[in-house]
């Protein structure tokens, strides 16, 4: 079983929706969970970390972690062209990540 | 600030030869990491180092060799390579703890045949 489990997609949705990545673990000793954008042959960035069950905002992004249910979830609202890339999910325990599959978005104006 | 800069950007080995990519960053964070992106598979850490002189294996380490003999340096080391060592290659840098604050470089796309 892989410490990180995310649905590759693609996933393709039109602009202005609300798109919904998610992303399961089975280790219980993740202390951080992050969510990292990748553009096309570009290195990754980070777009939100949280350490704690519970929502966090910033803009048009919501991270989610339900610890309980070993699931995160980021919520992308108002969806524009410019979000199409690929995101990643990462968690950390100790000094180590460990980073899901990655899911391909595309936003259709 | 550059950030993190990484070289070659592209490289063709044969199998058997050797190989440094090179990374440096200007942040003067402590932290310093290495991943192999393969499609489909996500990120996989092959080294990292939380200091000057202090290095520490991640997932996936054989077939590689890093050193860190200052801030701003992480060279990865390729020894023998093999067709599975195709992959791009990612240097990372971050202050420390909490880890989520993590810089990457643009890649290095290496390919052995």
């Amino acid at each position: 079983q892989k410490e990180v489990e995310q649905d590759p997609g693609p996933l393709s949705v039109p602009e202005g929706a609300i798109v919904s990545l998610n992303c399961t673990y089975s280790n219980s000793a993740f202390q951080y969970f992050m969510w990292y954008r990748q553009y096309s042959r570009k290195g990754p960035e980070l777009l939100m970390y949280t350490y704690s069950s519970g929502n966090k905002e910033d803009g048009r992004f919501t991270a989610q972690v339900d610890k309980s249910s070993k699931y995160i979830s980021l919520f992308i609202r108002d969806s524009q062209p410019s979000d199409s890339a690929t995101y990643l999910c990462a968690m950390v325990t100790g000094n180590q990540f460990y980073f899901g599959t990655g899911t391909s978005l595309t936003v259709i104006p | 600030n550059a950030g993190v800069t990484q070289t070659p950007k592209f490289r063709i080995l044969k199998i058997g030869q050797s190989m440094t990519l090179q990374c440096t960053q200007d942040m003067n964070h402590n932290y310093m990491y290495w991943y192999r992106q393969d499609p489909g598979m996500g990120l996989k850490l092959i080294y990292y180092s939380v200091g000057a002189g202090i290095t520490d294996k991640g997932e996936v380490p054989n077939g590689y060799n890093v050193s860190r003999s200052t801030t701003e340096d992480f060279p990865l080391r390729l020894e023998l390579a093999a067709p599975s060592q195709t992959s791009v290659y990612f240097c990372a840098s971050s202050r420390g703890l909490p880890p989520g604050e993590q810089y990457f470089g643009p890649g290095t796309r290496l390919t052995v045949t």
